[in-house]
């Protein structure tokens, strides 16, 4: 089992740039949930993902989008880039809700440098 | 407002000593508590949860945290500190049916 993969690893882009992230959730997983990490902090949640539509949103505006297909894998669109967007961006998946019990399982992120 | 506080940002222990990691949480929903560790350049790793069993939580690696509803915390500790303990801990707490937030985080550091 590879868990949960992102790509890129890195990513380099321009202010006003738009770029896409990838995740693919840990197998047997249906959720995908999307935070932003900025250097020194928490993660900051973004989104979650299930059954292909948005479920739940943090405090981000709508240049933040999202989607997820139906292998449950999940893209995070980013418009307009600000510098304030550079970050780490992390996935996490989980096979059912937390109020559950269930557990997420994060992936290693992608590093994002906005220019 | 629902939050979750880490009142050291940074702490520093001697190798073989008593880790203590401190965390406040306010919740209005039934609290699912967790502590998560980062190690630089991988990703996050659950320690332990709390899910309203036990009150006292053993998690991987030796760390355990005690569930305080009166103090609203849930502090991580660990006997004996190890190099490898060295890292960026998390605690969180389940703000709804399916979301959490993370507080900003300790960096621990373990002296040889």
């Amino acid at each position: 089992d590879a868990g949960v993969t992102q790509s890129p690893t890195h990513l380099i882009k321009t202010r006003g740039q738009q770029v896409t992230l990838r995740c693919s959730p840990k197998s047997g997983h249906d959720t995908v949930s999307w935070y932003q990490q900025a250097l020194g902090q928490g993660p900051q949640f973004i989104f979650q993902y299930y059954e292909e539509e948005e479920r739940q949103r943090g405090n981000f505006p709508d240049r933040f989008s999202g989607h997820q297909f139906p292998n449950y894998s999940s893209e995070l669109n980013v418009n307009a880039l600000l510098l304030g967007d550079s970050a780490l961006y992390l996935c996490a998946s989980s096979g059912g809700a937390l109020a559950k019990g269930n557990e997420q399982f994060f992936g290693p992120g992608t590093r994002l440098t906005v220019l | 407002a629902q939050s979750v506080t880490q009142l050291d940002s940074h702490v520093s222990v001697s190798e073989g000593t008593p880790v203590l990691l401190r965390c406040n949480y306010s919740s209005s929903y039934s609290p699912s508590l967790f502590w998560y560790v980062q190690h630089p350049n991988k990703g996050l790793q659950l320690l332990l949860k709390y899910t309203s069993a036990a009150t006292l939580v053993k998690g991987i690696n030796g760390f355990e945290a005690e569930f305080k509803k009166s103090e609203t915390s849930f502090h991580l500790t660990k006997p004996s500190a190890h190099m490898s303990d060295a890292a960026e801990y998390f605690c969180v707490v389940r703000v709804s049916y399916d979301k959490v937030i993370f507080g900003p985080g300790t960096s621990l550091s373990v002296i040889p």
